[in-house]
């Protein structure tokens, strides 16, 4: 059972570039999501999905396209790089709506630069 | 004004101590509340996940929430070095899904 698992762990792009974090879960989780972290900021919702094919903003989702093919992969793009995503970006899952000891799953996280 | 106000630190105790970290909030609507513990260059990991006040009890670790007062906090008993950590208080919305609201995060270092 891997959980949550991420990739890249880190990347460097350029201003301009694009490019796709990947997350993927094996727990069969409903509610996927991205978050990214910043000093001082904390962790900020970017982009969220309550299942296949329905996906929602968060706080922070200028700048990122998400999309939701299947259960298993919630991939988070970059359309156009900016130094202001500099940041490390974690993905989340959980079983369906909000209940007691219903427990969200962090990935290792996505260490990104832009230059 | 943030939502969630958490005091960043870092905090410094020796082992053995009796460690208090706290949050407070400005929504009354907030129904969920959770302590996550965050190694190094690692992803959040759940503590304790309440959604009344009182406490609630695991191991070395108490939740406690105060409604009222929108505040809440966590002990941690007899802290060990391995204790070191980021430790984030997140909050839900009443009907707000799976969608986390962070603390900023109490750095914490447990000494020998």
């Amino acid at each position: 059972n891997a959980g949550v698992t991420q990739t890249p762990k880190f990347q460097v792009l350029k201003t301009g570039q694009s490019m796709t974090l990947q997350c993927a879960q094996d727990m069969n989780h409903e509610y996927m999501s991205w978050y990214r972290q910043d000093p001082g900021m904390g962790l900020r919702l970017i982009h969220y999905s309550v299942g296949a094919g329905i996906t929602d903003q968060g706080e922070v989702p200028n700048g990122y396209n998400v999309s939701r093919s299947t259960t298993e992969d919630f991939p988070l793009r970059l359309l156009s790089a900016a130094p202001s995503q500099t940041s490390v970006y974690f993905c989340a899952s959980s079983y369906g709506r909000t209940g007691y000891r219903n427990t969200i799953y962090f990935g290792e996280g996505s260490w990104l630069t832009v230059v | 004004q943030k939502e969630v106000e958490q005091d960043p630190g870092p905090l410094s105790v020796p082992e053995g101590a009796i460690v208090s970290l706290n949050c407070t909030y400005s929504n009354s609507a907030f129904q969920y509340f959770m302590w996550y513990r965050q190694y190094s260059r690692k992803g959040p990991e759940l503590l304790m996940y309440t959604y009344s006040s009182g406490n609630k009890e695991d191991g070395r670790f108490t939740a406690q929430v105060d409604k009222s007062s929108k505040y809440i906090s966590l002990f941690i008993r007899d802290s060990q070095p391995s204790d070191s950590a980021t430790y984030l208080c997140a909050l839900i919305l009443t009907g707000g899904g799976n969608k986390l609201t962070f603390g900023t995060g109490t750095q914490l270092k447990v000494e020998l």
